[in-house]
Formats: structure tokens, sequence, C-alpha cells
């Protein structure tokens, strides 16, 4: 069974840093793109960022890119995602979503996490 | 970038079918896939290459795709089906990953 679990949420000040953990298990993570997507409260889903099986290609969205950086673990089956500069628009429900084998190849999400809340706040 | 419409609200009765639009630039030269999101729920994954469906969602959840609007069908709609429905393509053009505006199902 496919399990993804995300992790590092919590209350942080505008401008400062938080990480995100996505654990993942009953796949070969190291076969599949991985991929952020973030929901703000009573709004719809926005990709925030995704990176290939071999973190060779990696993508942003614009809101995010120069302040959140990718990456992921293959020998500990983990995505992470470093979130510097912190806004109060980054306030979100943060997903982990597994891609397709290639990045940007179309295919869809088949299987997500149940989320991680990031709250910027003073 | 790449922006994709989708009408906020949908409302149907039990046993008739909902149609829900996803309108996007020459969108049918895409391949759209459809998400259902249930509240406090993560998506899921009910329709994708245009019109296939995974292992597991029913037959009723169909999908189509042609010029510059993509339509999620569901048909014999039910009272479960209740949720927001959120389009998504690749734009290759930018690079990006894009989420349609989502779509409120509701059940009279």
């Amino acid at each position: 069974e496919v399990q993804l679990v995300e992790s590092g949420g919590g209350l942080v000040q505008p401008g400062r840093s938080l990480r995100l953990s996505c654990a993942a298990s009953g796949f070969t993570f190291d076969d599949y793109a991985m991929h952020w997507v973030r929901q703000a409260p009573g709004k719809g889903l926005e990709w925030v960022s995704g990176i290939s099986w071999n973190s060779g290609s990696i993508g942003y969205a614009d809101s995010v890119k120069g302040r959140f950086t990718i990456s992921r673990d293959n020998a500990k089956n983990s995505l992470y995602l470093q979130m510097n500069s912190l806004r109060a628009e980054d306030t979100a429900l943060y997903y982990c979503a597994k891609g397709p084998h290639y990045y940007g190849s179309g295919e869809p999400f088949d299987y997500w996490g149940q989320g991680t809340l990031v709250t910027v706040s003073s | 970038s790449y922006v994709l419409t989708q009408p906020p609200s949908v409302s149907v009765a039990p046993g008739q079918t909902a149609r829900i639009t996803c309108g996007g630039n020459n969108i049918g030269s895409k391949s759209v896939h459809w998400y259902q999101q249930k509240p406090g729920q993560a998506p899921v994954l009910v329709v994708y290459d245009d019109s296939d469906r995974p292992s597991g969602i029913p037959e009723r959840f169909s999908g189509s795709n042609s010029g510059n609007t993509a339509t999620l069908t569901i048909s014999r709609v039910e009272a479960g089906d209740e949720a927001d429905y959120y389009c998504q393509v690749w734009d290759s053009s930018s690079d990006r990953y894009v989420f349609g505006t989502g779509t409120k199902v509701t059940v009279l």
C-alpha cells in the first residue's frame, strides 16, 4: 500500500524558515517524480514544486521560486521542502504527491498524503 | 502563464448527470486529469489522460477533452459524489503543473 506521510508543519513567524518532510513507502521511491501541492484555507489546489526521480529536473511555481527548495533522499525514501523567507500568503496545508516516472511527462499525481499545515503569522 | 477556469459550483439532483467544465487555451492538445476532494480529505484522482479511470473509480465518472474545454461527467449522481473537483494539466510552455480553479458539486 502506497503511503505518503508529511511532517514538519507548524506556526512560524514571517521571514523565518521551515523544512517539510514526506516519508514514502509502499512503492519504489526512486522510480518516481515527487511533488508538493498546497491548499490555502478555503482555497483551491496550487502546485508548489516537483522533482524528478534522480533530482535531475526540478520546477517551482513562480510564487515560491527563489524562496523554496525541493530535494529528495532516495536512500531514505524521503522528500523535502525547505521554505525560507516565509510570508503570510504561504499559509496552507502542504501535500506531498507521487508523480509519474518522468517529471514533466504530463501524467497525473496518483497518490497524495494527508498534508501538513503551515501557518505563517506573527 | 496557463490558466484553467472552472465554474465555482454545480448543483445536481440525485440520479441526474453533473457536468464540470475546465476551460483553457487549446486544452484539447493537453492531457487533462481530474481530482475529487471531499471535506477534510486529500485529493483523489478520478479521471486521467482526459477519459481514463484509475482502478476503483466507478464507471459513472467519465471525461472528454476537445478544443478549449475539458469536461468531467458524473452520471447517476449520488450523495457521496458531493465534493470539490479540480482539473489539472502539465503546461510544457512554462514547465509548470497547473490546477483549475475548482468546482464545488452539491447534490440537492
